[in-house]
């Protein structure tokens, strides 16, 4: 099993300012598939970023994906009030079995 | 557009089973991979299995294996999540979740999750 490991655990920045979350892999995820969740207090997962650096449908081009292999990286350009929440990755390159990070909790500094 | 609409609320005593559903719209379930994540309070996403395309059956995470059984209904395009002999540590809300039509294994579309509590 693919192991996923993010950080930093907790993200303080305040709006306007740029964020970067890393999400490592215990083993090289193949075909960079690799996805970026947002989920907010309630609320279900939403889908940000698929095979590493491809943005879903709807989202702001402020969120950005990079990384292959091993090492990803979630970043966010220019954070908005809305972007406060937390974010998790998702490999699937072992298909079909797939797994998530723990999450980085993104707040407001 | 896919929607999926789950089920209501649960609790069970331990040692109990739970099945929970998940109403499809906007497209048929046979169109579609369905999966199931759950999460337990304050805590991350965990897998428990879903539809491998690629071979036409049902895989579950090794944790869940024999206490897992997903199903789907395709007359009313509803799929379901039973998990038997339940403890406290399966306190969660368990979510369903899909693909676009287009088979892969990351999530496009959730349900709004259904809560269910395990205590005596």
């Amino acid at each position: 099993e693919i192991v996923l490991t993010q950080s930093p655990g907790t993200l303080s920045l305040s709006p306007g300012e740029r964020a970067t979350l890393s999400c490592r892999a215990s083993q090289s995820v193949s075909s960079s598939y690799l996805a970026w969740y947002q989920q907010k207090p309630g609320q279900a997962p939403r889908l940000l970023i698929y095979g590493a650096s491809s943005r879903a449908t709807g989202i702001p081009d402020r969120f950005s994906g990079s990384g292959s292999g091993t090492d990803f990286t979630l970043t966010i350009s220019r954070l908005e009030p809305e972007d406060f929440a937390v974010y998790y990755c998702q490999q699937y390159g072992s298909s079909p079995y797939v797994t998530f990070g723990q999450g980085t909790k993104l707040e407001i500094k | 557009q896919v929607q999926l609409v789950q089920s209501g609320a649960e609790v069970k005593k331990p040692g109990a089973s739970v099945k929970v559903s998940c109403k499809v719209s906007g497209y048929t379930l046979t169109e579609l991979s369905m999966h199931w994540v759950r999460q337990a309070p304050g805590k991350g996403l965990e897998w428990m299995g879903g539809f491998d395309p690629e071979d036409g059956e049902t895989i579950y995470a090794q944790k869940f294996q024999g206490r897992v059984t997903m199903t789907e209904d395709t007359s009313t395009d509803t799929a379901y999540m039973e998990l038997s002999s339940l403890r406290s540590e399966d306190t969660a809300v368990y979510y369903c979740a899909t693909d676009n039509g287009i088979p892969h294994n990351y999530f496009d579309y959730w349900g709004q999750g259904t809560l269910v509590t395990v205590s005596s």
